[in-house]
């Protein structure tokens, strides 16, 4: 079943923060996030593991709540880079289950 | 350098077409998929192999057809091209269970 992502769309100042919101139905094994550029791949961010691991990058920071089958990402200090749209990727519980993506969030950062 | 390769990049082709799209990793990867994504739209899964031999339908029915020879090698077939199958095409391959997909930049196609 495919998550719900919120918001739909943002629009930042540099130097503002951002929460990209993910949920899901199902118990999830983990959640991705990624970042698609207009025209370009889609390219990982960050996992978070059912059982609190994460792996990712320095400057973005995401959080999971098994309990609630959520996900948040947040973008500090944003900068023109991260403008592009977000999707989340779940992976259900039982561990060999391909990834179901959300339908994105726009963010647009502007100087 | 580890990386994934898809050819070609645009491709314009006729309706009744056969074409083949190729995905190529030097990851040694296991596992593979194919994406398909209208612009500014998700991604759907419609084929994804867990390594050599193995091959499954995704979640978005595709009249599309894979194979999985070489572990490096994933290429996804239409036998009959329809302007329905205009789309961006994403392969992707990963390390297993918990870790991220890297993605190739895509085959977009338009089928006239």
């Amino acid at each position: 079943q495919q998550p719900v992502q919120s918001p739909q769309a943002v629009i930042l100042r540099e130097g503002e923060d951002a929460v990209i919101n993910c949920s899901s139905s199902k118990a999830l094994y983990s959640v991705h996030w990624y970042r698609q550029k207009h025209g370009e791949a889609p390219v990982f961010l960050m996992i978070l593991l059912k059982g609190g691991e994460q792996k990712g990058h320095e400057k973005i920071s995401a959080s999971f709540n098994e309990k609630k089958q959520q996900s948040s990402l947040y973008l500090t200090a944003s900068q023109l880079s991260y403008s592009g749209t977000y999707f989340c990727g779940t992976e259900g519980s039982s561990g060999y289950s391909t990834l179901t993506f959300g339908k994105g969030t726009m963010l647009l950062v502007s100087p | 350098e580890a990386d994934i390769y898809q050819t070609p990049r645009y491709l314009v082709i006729g309706t009744g077409k056969k074409i083949t799209l190729e995905c190529s990793q030097t990851m040694g990867h296991d596992k593979m998929y194919w994406y398909q994504q209208d612009p500014g739209m998700e991604l759907h899964l419609i084929h994804y192999s867990y390594g050599v031999n193995s091959t499954e339908k995704g979640d978005l029915s595709s009249e599309s057809t894979v194979s999985r020879i070489r572990t490096e090698h994933f290429p996804l077939t239409l036998e009959s091209a329809r302007p329905s199958h205009t789309s961006q095409y994403l392969c992707a391959s990963s390390d297993g269970t918990g870790y991220g997909y890297t993605f190739g930049s895509g085959t977009r196609l338009t089928v006239v």
